[in-house]
């Protein structure tokens, strides 16, 4: 099956730099990288999501890049502020596999100090 | 409002003693799943629904059951639970198997097994 693994586990960023999260996934048949941001006692909430016929998807302050060939993908945050921290979840999805299983990374905890 | 409403929020209970956490969805959605969040480990899925009467299993189905009688509702029975189900746990829907786009969470319930 799919294992998708996350790096760091942990960051934290002085606001107004930038942040990176990088994932790896193990199944070249996922196609479909969603990203997830966790708030303090709430639900995942999806934040960006990037396909694998994509390179690069961008809405404002967030961006995505993958790369296929290599299977990482990977989150950035630009000019973060103190709303951005939360815990950050990538994920891989293959369309079509049995029983439609979304594969969640371990999580990167992101603390923006101001 | 479209939302996955879960209850109880929090949770403390002993060992063995049966407990189930409800599920409901407002969207007329097909497919609900559920997880569990530990950490490290990020969001593993328990169980997951296609559509009414029709479940599956995860990726960490011991000692969880599920039912789907109706489309808008999916508990989470811990038959005999035991504190490594000890965890904060999420609903989740999707519009339907085949839909790839925004997983809606519930917002989670914590349980603690003592």
């Amino acid at each position: 099956g799919e294992n998708v693994e996350q790096h760091p586990s942990t960051l934290s960023v002085q606001e107004g730099d930038s942040a990176v999260i990088k994932c790896t996934y193990s199944d070249s048949a996922s196609n479909y990288f969603p990203w997830y941001k966790q708030e303090l006692g709430k639900g995942p909430q999806l934040i960006i999501d990037i396909r694998s016929n994509v390179g690069e998807k961008k809405d404002q302050r967030i961006a995505v890049t993958l790369n296929k060939t290599a299977k990482h993908f990977s989150l950035h945050i630009t000019e973060t502020q103190p709303e951005d921290s939360a815990v950050y979840f990538c994920a891989a999805w293959a369309i079509g596999a049995a029983g439609n299983k979304l594969t969640f990374g371990g999580g990167t905890r992101v603390l923006v100090k101001p | 409002e479209a939302q996955v409403t879960q209850n109880p929020r929090y949770l403390i209970t002993v060992t063995g003693k049966k407990l189930t956490v409800t599920c409901s969805q407002n969207m007329n959605h097909e497919y609900m799943s559920w997880y569990r969040q530990d950490p490290g480990l990020g969001l593993r899925q328990i169980y997951y629904s296609m559509n009414v009467e029709v479940t599956d299993k995860g990726d960490v189905p011991e000692g969880y059951k599920v039912s789907r009688k109706e489309k808008r509702n999916f508990p989470l029975i811990l038959e005999s639970p035991s504190p490594n189900q000890t965890s904060l746990y999420f609903c989740a829907s999707l519009p339907d198997r085949g839909h790839t786009g925004e997983l809606f969470f519930g917002e989670g319930s914590r349980l603690t097994v003592l």
